[in-house]
């Protein structure tokens, strides 16, 4: 069974603190590794995509890397702020993938204080 | 705004009732899904459309669900004799292509069962 986990379930982290967010994976065939932000209350929205070939993508502050050979992938926030507090999800699809088959994560709520 | 819309963005209803819920995808996207996420979870799949046609359905909707798209356009979600574990927060995605299409989620539709 596909399956996607996250750790830590939550964290608090201070402003202006870098923080990492773990997601490990197995589902097969891979096709690409999504993680979404979503704040409390709306829809999630897309940070990164990455396929098989690529380690590592940024947006902004949120750099995500990405190792198919352990399926691990990890989200780090750089230099926190108030807004960065929301749920990250990652979300991982197969080759066959068409949103039926995409897997989430339960997410990982991050809650940074001033 | 040329995103997803969702409407009704908030529904308290009670037990027993109707209800029914639109999503207006983005408009060159052929593809819809929706998701069905209660509180501290990742979103779980419902069913996915390619233009009018409804290609899968989780098993997760029961009889009591039935989604329809009938132009390719809008799609609407309705839920019969609604009971308090429908209480969720329903989203809806709509992309365009295959699997590595970016998924993009409206703000969803929290139902609230009484």
């Amino acid at each position: 069974k596909n399956q996607v986990e996250q750790s830590p379930q939550s964290l608090i982290i201070l402003e202006g603190k870098n923080c990492t967010l773990q997601c490990n994976y197995t589902v097969s065939p891979f096709s690409n590794l999504r993680w979404y932000k979503q704040d409390t209350g709306r829809g999630p929205v897309s940070l990164t995509i990455m396929t098989f070939s690529e380690n590592t993508k940024s947006n902004g502050r949120y750099t995500a890397t990405l190792d198919a050979d352990t399926k691990q992938s990890s989200l780090h926030i750089t230099a926190s702020q108030l807004s960065d507090s929301a749920s990250y999800i990652c979300v991982v699809s197969d080759i066959k993938a068409a949103g039926n088959k995409l897997t989430f994560g339960g997410g990982t709520r991050v809650l940074v204080k001033p | 705004d040329t995103g997803v819309s969702q409407d009704p963005r908030h529904k308290i209803t009670k037990r027993g009732q109707n209800v029914t819920f639109r999503c207006d995808p983005i408009s060159e996207h052929n593809r819809l899904y929706w998701y069905r996420q209660t509180l501290g979870q990742g979103p779980e799949f419902l069913t996915y459309f390619q233009n009018e046609a409804q290609l899968e359905k989780s098993r997760l909707l029961s009889d009591r669900f039935s989604a329809e798209r009938p132009k390719g356009s809008f799609s609407t979600l309705e839920i019969q004799r609604t009971e308090q574990g429908d209480s969720a927060m329903y989203l809806c995605a709509s992309s365009l292509g295959p699997n590595t299409g970016e998924l993009f989620f409206g703000e969803g539709s929290r139902l609230t069962v009484l």
